[in-house]
């Protein structure tokens, strides 16, 4: 098993500019979850998912849009990328159908926009 | 928005115990707490999680006193492979909004 995968692994992007980060699971887990780690300091949550076609935002949800298409992928989108928006984005999945628990996470994608 | 606090860093010597502390004043009668493991450039792994007095895993064990408001993950015998950040986890009343990592505590483990 891959586990929790994301694409790509680094970007840059120039301000104005827009992209999708891209996370898959194999271990046919219910909730899905995107966050944000800035440089010395701990994650943050932009949005949950409990399951195909829901979504939650979460702490920093403004400037993202994200789209559970099926249960496996869980797809992350700036629109307008601004500086602001640098930061390492970890995907992560659990079993259960709340948020919490047991959370398995990706390797992480380092995002710098100029 | 959940609020945790833990110790910015600690040190520890090979051998020794380690024991790290959250505190979350404000949580639920049903939320769960929650602790990770993050080294450098990697994402964050599970180590435990608990409700309310012990729980004991074959890596630490997490103690949790009966008012909730702090819990203790405990280390046994760290070694090097140990250093890393330590982050508390809590949800308050199973909402995304209320989902809160804690800012982590540096563990820097000495031979």
């Amino acid at each position: 098993n891959a586990g929790v995968t994301q694409t790509p692994k680094f970007q840059v992007l120039k301000t104005g500019q827009s992209m999708t980060l891209q996370c898959a699971q194999d271990m046919n887990h219910n909730s899905m979850y995107w966050y944000r780690q800035d440089p010395g300091m701990g994650l943050r949550l932009i949005y949950y998912s409990a399951s195909e076609g829901t979504t939650d935002k979460g702490e920093v949800p403004n400037g993202y849009n994200v789209s559970r298409l099926n249960k496996r992928e869980f797809s992350l989108r700036l629109e307008s990328a601004a500086p602001s928006q640098t930061s390492v984005y970890f995907c992560a999945s659990s079993e259960q159908f709340r948020p919490g628990g047991e959370q398995y996470f990706g390797p992480g994608t380092r995002l710098t926009v100029t | 928005l959940a609020k945790t606090t833990q110790p910015i860093s600690m040190d520890s010597y090979e051998g020794q115990e380690v024991n790290i502390t959250c505190s979350h004043n404000n949580i639920a009668t049903n939320d769960y707490i929650t602790w990770y493991q993050q080294f450098p450039s990697q994402g964050p792994r599970f180590i435990i999680q608990g409700y309310k007095t012990k729980v004991t895993n074959e890596v630490a064990s997490l103690f949790i006193p009966a008012d909730r408001k702090s819990s203790t993950l405990s280390l046994p015998r760290v070694s090097l492979s140990d250093t890393a950040v330590y982050y508390c986890l809590v949800v308050l009343s199973g909402s995304a909004r209320q989902l809160t990592f804690g800012s982590g505590t540096q563990l820097t483990v000495l031979p």
